[in-house]
């Protein structure tokens, strides 16, 4: 079965400094990889998405993620926190296993930037 | 990009009534949406695919004459909550896809007393 997991449930990093969430995946095939974003009651927001070609994937807001095949992982960075990055962030892998196109969700982890 | 409108943005409704939610893609044409529900501090959990014209697809253990859903245009679509009770309070989102990437509506706050 296809899954996404994110290992962290939390992330505290001091404004300035360089950030990652983790997140890896299982899927059968090659994968369509995404990260989101989502402020307190508010929709997702999409940041970025890979689905071929350069393992560097850039993103709004200054965030980038990159695509390890071999460790079967797309982690989110940032060079340089900020305090307004503070939300919950969702890794998601698109169901190809199904036509619909849904999308599979980690169960997200929380970004504190502290000042 | 592409915007998905969802209405109302948070309601509460008393157990037992039943609460219409809609999803609207504003400036394109939506034949597929999607449904999820979110608990607190929780992932999104994939309820339904709406279908304009057809019925509806449910994920295994979703109730589908509890939560009925409508895809009557390709711009709407509907979740009604039937006979409410409050642990169907929730966050539900839809969103519809596009080219690569799906577009999120905002999301509406359910809340039953």
């Amino acid at each position: 079965a296809q899954s996404v997991a994110q290992p962290e449930d939390q992330v505290n990093v001091a404004e300035g400094n360089p950030l990652t969430v983790k997140c890896t995946y299982s899927v059968s095939g090659n994968p369509y990889l995404f990260w989101y974003v989502q402020y307190p009651n508010r929709g997702l927001q999409f940041l970025l998405k890979y689905i071929t070609g350069d393992n560097l994937v850039k993103g709004s807001y200054g965030f980038e993620a990159e695509f390890n095949k071999s460790q079967t992982s797309f982690h989110l960075k940032k060079p340089s926190a900020l305090v307004s990055d503070s939300a919950l962030y969702f890794c998601a892998v698109r169901d190809i296993e199904r036509s619909q196109g849904n999308l599979i969700f980690g169960k997200g982890t929380k970004l504190s930037v502290k000042p | 990009g592409a915007v998905v409108s969802q209405h109302p943005s948070w309601v509460i409704c008393k157990s037992g009534t039943s609460v219409k939610i809609e999803c609207r893609s504003l400036d394109f044409q939506a034949t597929t949406m999607f449904w999820y529900r979110q608990f607190p501090k929780q992932s999104l959990m994939l309820m339904a695919t709406s279908n304009e014209g057809s019925k509806a697809t449910y994920e295994q253990g979703v109730e589908k004459d509890k939560f009925l859903i409508n895809h009557a245009s390709l711009t709407l679509s509907t979740l009604t909550v039937t006979s409410a009770h409050p642990e169907d309070s929730s966050f539900y989102i839809c969103s519809a896809p596009g080219l690569s990437e799906q577009y999120f509506g905002p999301g509406t706050r359910l809340t039953v007393t």
